[in-house]
């Protein structure tokens, strides 16, 4: 039982370089959903997508892009990538919006420098 | 009043005490409410959710006033085990562009 699977768990870039971070998710949720989490900053959502071909901007989307082309994988883009967004990212997923449980990834460490 | 709000801790309580932590919401309209667990440099995991009035399981109870517009969690004979960051979950309505709220969680350790 695979879940929420994130790739890659580790990464170091340097500025200006760009990446992708890849989630998939085996449970046929239509909702998923990307979070960065910082120390005393919380969880706050980058990007969600309500379906398949669909996204939709969160709290903080600024720097980042997101597509969910097919529907059991959400990418999130790195164009240019900045020390600011040095974080823990986490990818996840539901089956509704609000009413179930949300299943989340192991995360992806970032460090930008 | 920000969206969610939660006493970051730490609380440092000894095993077997019994432990409370307070979650307040701005949104009245919100209608489901959820615990999550978090562990140090772990991913978040659902704890309890709550629909109505409250939710209890085992040593765990979760009580909703929407009234005064606060979710808490009780922790009863606390275990070593339960040592770990707990978050408040409010799901906006669906008008909003942030359909899962975050607290920042609050930290308990328990102390042998």
């Amino acid at each position: 039982n695979a879940g929420v699977t994130q790739t890659p768990k580790f990464r170091v870039l340097k500025t200006g370089q760009s990446m992708t971070l890849l989630c998939a998710q085996d449970m046929n949720h239509e909702y998923m959903y990307w979070y960065r989490q910082d120390p005393g900053m919380g969880l706050r959502l980058i990007h969600y997508s309500v379906g398949e071909g669909t996204t939709a901007k969160g709290e903080v989307p600024d720097g980042y892009n997101v597509s969910r082309l097919k529907k059991q994988n959400f990418l999130l883009g790195l164009e240019s990538a900045a020390p600011s967004q040095t974080s823990v990212y986490f990818c996840a997923s539901s089956l509704q919006m609000g009413r179930s449980e949300a299943f989340f990834g192991q995360g992806t460490r970032l460090t930008v420098v | 009043r920000k969206e969610v709000e939660q006493d970051p801790g730490p609380f440092n309580v000894p095993e077997g005490a019994t432990v409370a932590f307070n979650c307040t919401y701005s949104n009245s309209a919100s209608q489901s409410f959820f615990w999550y667990r978090q562990d140090c440099r772990k991913e978040p995991k659902l704890l309890m959710s709550v629909y109505s009035s409250g939710n209890e399981d085992g040593r765990f109870t979760a009580q909703l006033n929407r009234a005064s517009q606060y979710i808490s969690l009780l922790i009863r004979d606390s275990k070593l085990s339960d040592s770990a960051t707990y978050l408040c979950v409010v799901p906006l309505p669906r008008s909003g562009n942030t359909p899962l709220v975050f607290g920042k969680g609050t930290r308990l350790s328990v102390i042998a």
